[in-house]
């Protein structure tokens, strides 16, 4: 089945650090991926959607400039976590569809990012 | 604003009996939903979805309904297991996104007896 893979599991940092968390799909080409955010024991929460080539989409309320979004390649979409703070700490998912609209998202295994 | 919701946010079956979780939905222009289980410290995993054009669809030990006339989706497990046990997210996506999106309900922890 299709296969995507987040990339770290877990990160521990101080405050104002930049986090970077990576999200590849491994057996497919994914023309859009999805970041979530996921509060514990809530349900997740759409950040912004990621098209291959262009800028992302990003839900209102979610900052553009603290959560870069880029997806350079079919494969692989990365979100950037800018100057972290403690209230960004959370559980971060990304997910991946393959072309065309009625391809189900496939998920990662997500992000617990820490901010100390 | 629309929405997508859960009737129970906890379940607890006996492991062989069949599960069945709910969920209601308010956005009129859904056509398309999706099951997904969700184990403690992981990404959410496909289990099974379905189309506006359907109201039922089965796959491996799992069934689910959809009643468009009453908003409402199911997923039933048949001879639950204690590797069922998680929480179990409905999401659904209207047709008039052009990206797509999914809207996730608030989960529904389903706990397998033993």
């Amino acid at each position: 089945g299709a296969v995507v893979s987040q990339h770290p599991s877990r990160v521990i940092c101080k405050s104002g650090t930049s986090v970077k968390i990576e999200c590849r799909s491994l057996d497919f080409q994914a023309t859009t991926m999805f970041w979530y955010r996921q509060f514990p024991k809530q349900s997740l929460m759409l950040m912004a959607t990621s098209n291959e080539g262009s800028k992302a989409t990003y839900e209102q309320g979610v900052e553009k400039d603290k959560f870069l979004i880029n997806h350079a390649s079919l494969t692989l979409s990365t979100l950037t976590v800018t100057s972290a703070h403690p209230e960004d700490s959370s559980f971060y998912i990304c997910s991946a569809r393959a072309q065309g609209f009625t391809q189900p998202q496939h998920f990662g295994d997500g992000t617990r990012l820490s901010i100390l | 604003g629309e929405s997508v919701g859960l009737h129970l946010p906890t379940l607890s079956v006996q492991e062989g009996d069949n599960s069945i979780i709910n969920c209601a939905y308010s956005n009129s222009a859904s056509d398309y939903f999706i099951w997904y289980k969700q184990e403690s410290g992981k990404g959410p995993q496909f289990i099974i979805d379905i189309r506006s054009n359907m109201d039922k669809r089965q796959g491996q030990r799992v069934t689910v309904l959809l009643n468009k006339t009453v908003k409402h989706l199911s997923l039933q497990i048949a001879a639950t297991q204690p590797g069922d046990s998680a929480v179990y997210f409905c999401a659904e996506s209207p047709m008039d996104t052009g990206r797509r999106a999914l809207t996730f309900g608030s989960g529904t922890r389903l706990q397998v007896q033993p």
